[in-house]
């Protein structure tokens, strides 16, 4: 059982313009939200993360957007660069209700940024 | 070093072999984590450790076996692998319960023939 989907497994995007990721999530009890960007031979690495009591949180080029009521959040990449083209992976934990931190991952969704 | 090191960084080893691969974080975390990435799969949890203590094993075969001597170390025995054991074996570490992100490690690519 997937708590965390990622669906449409790769974008292409020209450098300038915006990324869009989109994440859905089926456990209720989520209450913080992740995405780990991962480079091919490297493991993940921590992007931006944003708690359940906000709607969004931005840092530089990239902002988190959550939707609690459909369980949606979705990551903005704006405007893209070439070094984005990475997988990037959405997560979800319950650390606050369940007492740890457990996360869970999607599937991950590979961006490649056009020059 | 910082953050979390994981050797060897490649592996190669047949299906009667016995191999070991090493997680070591200078980050001063508690909790430690080995994930499994295959191809077109969400990252698998395997085996977490917290304060050295395992507390979860996702049905993992025992065919993987994990050792955490202390906090700052994490192992993974391997021994009779299948060529589908084949992945990229990441090691995380995170400061411990409460909504913390992971720190990985840069991962073991195994290649079981």
């Amino acid at each position: 059982d997937q708590q965390v989907k990622q669906n449409s497994p790769s974008l292409s995007v020209q450098e300038g313009r915006i990324s869009i990721l989109n994440c859905d999530y089926t456990n209720s009890m989520f209450d913080y939200f992740l995405w780990y960007k991962k480079y091919p031979a490297e493991g993940p690495t921590f992007l931006i993360s944003i708690s359940s009591i906000k709607d969004k949180n931005e840092d530089g080029r990239f902002t988190v957007f959550l939707n609690k009521s459909a369980k949606h959040l979705s990551l903005h990449i704006v405007p893209s660069q070439p070094g984005d083209s990475a997988v990037y992976f959405c997560a979800a934990s319950a650390g606050l209700y369940y007492g740890n931190n457990r996360l869970a991952f999607g599937k991950g969704n590979q961006v490649v940024v056009i020059p | 070093e910082t953050g979390v090191t994981q050797t060897p960084r490649h592996l190669v080893m047949g299906m009667t072999n016995k191999k070991s691969l090493k997680c070591e974080q200078h980050l001063g975390h508690n909790a430690m984590y080995w994930y499994k990435q295959s191809a077109k799969k969400p990252l698998e949890l395997m085996f977490v450790y917290n304060f050295k203590e395992q507390t979860e094993n996702n049905s993992v075969p025992s065919r993987f076996s994990p050792e955490c001597p202390n906090s700052s170390h994490l192992f993974l025995h391997l021994h009779t692998l299948q060529p589908e054991d084949s992945a990229l074996y990441l090691c995380a570490s995170s400061p411990g319960a409460g909504n913390y992100g992971y720190t990985f490690g840069s991962g073991t690519r195994l290649t079981v023939v």
